[in-house]
């Protein structure tokens, strides 16, 4: 149970394109999806808090304008990343929980290399 | 600012014998403290979860300990195995949101 699918698992695409990244929970219904960005060798920096229906709250420094959210209903939450530059490049991750407390696991995808060439 | 640190990057052990990781965090109380297993490419997976409140939990090959005074969790994996050899990362809370430390790499010689 608790199965988060991810999608693209990569992307590789031209400065100045918009990527779109899905995330779903498959077998069950996440009242809150998180979206992290990681880099190599460090660690998961969370961009944004997002709950079905509402606007993402997004965490200092990250850019609501570059980095859209949409969380359309309680299974699938969409990243995308406008206007893509090389600095945008690194491993963005979702993932989906069924409580907005810390006493809960969260289940994560596997994951969206973005590569902006 | 809040800091969360893993020791050692990377952690070599020989099968059977038992890997300890440490977490260490300073300006931050957390209520809740998880830990990860991340293996490269994929997504983390949750492991164990432990509260303030409680000093040590146990899953079968696993344990954790928290230790609220020193600000520090400690992570076993006893009688190791090549399987295991991961990136494992700790994960601090008090609400919804996880801070991360950028994790330990363990790898498990045959």
């Amino acid at each position: 149970g608790a199965v988060v699918s991810q999608h693209p698992s990569w992307v590789i695409c031209k400065s100045g394109t918009s990527v779109k990244i899905e995330c779903r929970s498959l077998d069950f219904q996440a009242t809150t999806m998180f979206w992290y960005r990681q880099f190599p060798k460090q660690s998961l920096m969370l961009m944004a808090t997002s709950n079905e229906g509402s606007k993402a709250t997004y965490e200092q420094g990250v850019e609501k304008d570059k980095f859209l959210i949409n969380h359309a209903s309680l299974t699938l939450s969409t990243l995308t990343v406008t206007s893509a530059h090389p600095e945008d490049s690194s491993f963005y991750i979702c993932s989906a929980g069924t409580d907005k407390g810390g006493n809960q696991p969260q289940h994560f995808g596997d994951g969206t290399r973005l590569s902006i060439l | 600012s809040q800091k969360i640190e893993q020791n050692s990057e990377a952690l070599n052990i020989q099968e059977g014998k038992t890997a300890t990781l440490t977490c260490n965090y300073t300006n931050y109380s957390p209520a809740y403290l998880q830990w990860y297993r991340q293996d490269p490419g994929r997504g983390p997976v949750f492991l164990l979860l432990i509260r303030e409140n409680e000093k040590e939990k146990r899953k079968e090959r696993l344990k954790v300990t928290f230790d609220t005074t020193l600000k520090q969790s400690l992570f076993h994996i006893t009688a190791s195995q090549p399987a295991d050899s991961a990136t494992y990362l700790c994960a601090l809370a008090n609400d919804y949101k996880l801070s991360f430390g950028a994790g330990t790499t363990v790898t498990v010689r045959a």
